[in-house]
């Protein structure tokens, strides 16, 4: 199985930081990774599709970069609504697999 | 594009379950619909896709749910379905559906069933 190693696991920062998450791969999968963000009790909502795709209708402050096995995820001026967990999801090879998650919380 | 869990709830290890994913807003037949879980607390998991007919209907299973999960799709009714057999308490999590090809990977997502497996 591909292992997506997520850091860091916890990320306390204040609103207009600007906040950068990892995920690196065990192996090649391309670009073929999402970026999801999720708040309590809701389903994960999609913000980068293709490792650096912005969702329609995702702020620009969003935005993803790399391939193959080092991708990031920043915010470029964190808002008070970012405060969530974030994952990464590669789909290049079953089983398809998750980080482990990025909370982003007040500092 | 909508997608709608359902038929999630409390049960005993060792019984059956059935979701349902019923989505409209798109071409149902034209897209891999896939199963997420997130169990309490912690992380996100990959539980099942199936693909389109035209990719063949193949069907991908985890390895924590092979032989005991069996996923569907009814493209007459824009549904897909996960049977769950002999569930585990392990199994319980939220359960989420959404369609994943190419740009539209993971785009929309139902907003999940709970399923509770314990005696």
């Amino acid at each position: 199985d591909i292992q997506m190693t997520q850091s860091p696991l916890f990320l306390p920062a204040s609103v207009g930081d600007r906040v950068t998450i990892t995920c690196r791969a065990s192996q090649d999968i391309r670009n073929d990774l999402g970026w999801f963000q999720q708040k309590p009790g809701k389903a994960p909502k999609r913000l980068i599709y293709a490792a650096s795709s912005l969702q329609s209708g995702v702020p620009s402050r969003f935005s993803g970069s790399g391939s193959g096995t080092k991708f990031t995820l920043t915010i470029s001026t964190l808002q008070p609504e970012d405060f969530a967990t974030y994952y990464c999801l590669q789909h290049n090879t079953y089983p398809w697999t998750f980080g482990h998650g990025t909370k982003v919380e007040i500092k | 594009v909508q997608l709608a869990e359902s038929g999630g709830g409390l049960v005993e290890p060792g019984r059956s379950l059935r979701l349902s994913c019923a989505t409209s807003g798109f071409t149902f037949g034209d897209y891999t619909l896939t199963w997420f879980r997130q169990t309490p607390g912690k992380g996100l998991e990959w539980v099942s896709s199936i693909s389109s007919k035209d990719k063949g209907g193949t069907k991908e299973y985890a390895a924590s749910v092979k032989g005991r999960f069996t996923i569907s799709r009814d493209d007459s009714e824009n549904m897909s379905y996960l049977q769950m057999n002999f569930l585990k308490t392990e199994d319980t999590a939220m359960y989420y559906c959404t369609r994943t090809d190419g740009d539209y990977f993971g785009d929309y997502w139902g907003q999940g069933t709970l399923v509770t497996v314990s005696s």
